[in-house]
């Protein structure tokens, strides 16, 4: 079964609405996940690295502003993408490290796809 | 910076054909990760190779690490529609989880 969990599946807002995606993991305590970002037709592109209790750390062109990430517990890292334009507009998914999976050791989430009007 | 290529980046297929999708390093790799998405949905782990030279299979689906650790070639024998879908390689260049992806291949399987 999934152990990841990532919230909403999908989601369409107006421009300039903030939109929070939430990545859970389920069986394991996740002290670092990780944000992917793939555009249409294209492959996955790592954003930022999650660390639980302190901050993220952002890739090269990301905006941090842009794209803040909360990593308050083991378990739960958010992503919020600030007033959002039809720019954002991407799927979004995120993964989780788990050290006792040693022939997996990544966990992704469903993704969430993201519209902006 | 490592970067993963893929070959082909599409593929169409008749039912029931044999296929091979290729992945190709710059830098050794370290590890070599296979998986599968459907369109806007999220990955599903296929396999996992680590050694030069190592082959793993799963079902109807084989994948193999060169000895040099630069290639990678996933294999689907006997392809069924239930195959299809965007076939990613990824690897972990730094050790530190942080994956990258190869381009990625679109696969059809006409029935």
């Amino acid at each position: 079964g999934a152990v990841v969990s990532q919230h909403p599946s999908r989601v369409i807002c107006k421009s300039g609405t903030s939109v929070k995606i939430e990545c859970r993991s389920l069986d394991f305590q996740a002290t670092t996940m990780f944000w992917y970002r793939q555009f249409p037709k294209k492959s996955l592109m790592l954003m930022a690295t999650s660390n639980e209790g302190s901050k993220a750390t952002y890739e090269q062109g990301v905006e941090k502003d842009k794209f803040l990430i909360n990593h308050a517990s083991l378990t739960l890292s958010t992503l919020t993408v600030t007033s959002a334009h039809p720019e954002d507009s991407s799927f979004y998914i995120c993964s989780a490290y788990g050290q006792h999976y040693s022939n997996q050791p990544q966990h992704f989430g469903d993704g969430t796809r993201l519209s902006i009007l | 910076s490592q970067e993963l290529e893929q070959s082909p980046q599409s593929l169409i297929v008749q039912e029931g054909k044999n296929l091979t999708i290729n992945c190709t390093s710059s830098k050794t790799l370290y590890g070599l990760y296979w998986y599968k998405q459907k369109y806007g949905e999220g990955l599903i782990f296929l396999m996992m190779l680590q050694k030069g030279g190592e082959e793993k299979s799963h079902e109807k689906i084989t994948a193999k690490l060169d000895e040099k650790k630069q290639q990678s070639s996933l294999h689907i024998t006997a392809s069924q529609p239930s195959h299809a879908g965007i076939y990613l390689c990824g690897a972990d260049p730094s050790g530190t989880y942080k994956y990258i992806f190869g381009t990625g291949t679109r696969l059809k399987v006409l029935a």
